[in-house]
């Protein structure tokens, strides 16, 4: 079975730049998060896909990131413009959502994208 | 959601048992306990879920008291290869399976 597939795995830019990050998630999972994980630090929800809508954004700064996930699929996230302190891993994870015990709602990640900004 | 506390670091040697212990006082009736591992530049990865009592998996076992408010994950016979970092989380895998990441505990298997 294909994992969570993203692009791309390195990214070096410079302030105010902007750029953009690619997951592509297993096949008939509905649930899609992007997660920012700073150096040294646990992985930080940004935003969570349900299909095609957002059920958590909480914590995108949405003056300068956003995302998408057309036809319930494939998903992008983007940071415009880019600030030192985006410098981070973007981690795209997938699940398959169970209903009531009929198992483990793990979550499954790609390998993420190390962003480096200069 | 429940705010988890692990220790930051623990060390052990090949061949032991090792038990990380999370807090969770305000976990509600619904949540879960899940717990990821994750190596340097790699994503975390799933190793076991509970809801009560013990799960045991072939890797891990969770051990849950009987007021859910901390959580034991067990590694029998640690290997070198099981250094990396280990969150405990709490969340509810049957409402959109949202769950928030710690800071989670480092790992160091010695020789």
């Amino acid at each position: 079975e294909a994992g969570v597939a993203q692009s791309p795995r390195y990214k070096i830019i410079e302030k105010r730049q902007s750029v953009a990050f690619w997951c592509n998630p297993i096949s008939g999972h509905a649930t899609l998060y992007w997660y920012q994980q700073i150096l040294g630090q646990g992985p930080k929800l940004l935003i969570q896909f349900q299909n095609n809508g957002v059920v958590d954004d909480s914590q995108l700064p949405k003056d300068r990131f956003s995302a998408e996930r057309l036809k319930g699929v494939d998903s992008t996230l983007k940071i415009q413009p880019a600030k030192l302190e985006d410098s981070a891993v973007y981690l795209c994870a997938s699940s398959f959502v169970y209903l009531s015990g009929d198992g483990p709602n793990e979550q499954f990640f790609g390998p993420g994208t190390r962003l480096t900004v200069l | 959601l429940a705010k988890t506390t692990q220790p930051i670091s623990m060390d052990s040697y090949e061949g032991q048992e090792v038990n990380i212990t999370c807090s969770h006082n305000n976990i509600a009736t619904n949540d879960y306990i899940t717990w990821y591992q994750q190596f340097p530049s790699q994503g975390p990865r799933f190793i076991i879920q509970g809801y009560k009592t013990k799960v045991t998996n072939e890797v891990a076992s969770l051990f849950i008291p009987a007021d859910r408010k901390s959580s034991t994950l067990s590694l029998p016979r640690v290997s070198l290869s099981d250094t990396a970092v280990y969150y405990c989380l709490v969340g509810a895998p049957y409402n959109f399976n949202k769950f928030y990441f710690g800071s989670g505990t480092k790992l160091n298997v010695k020789p």
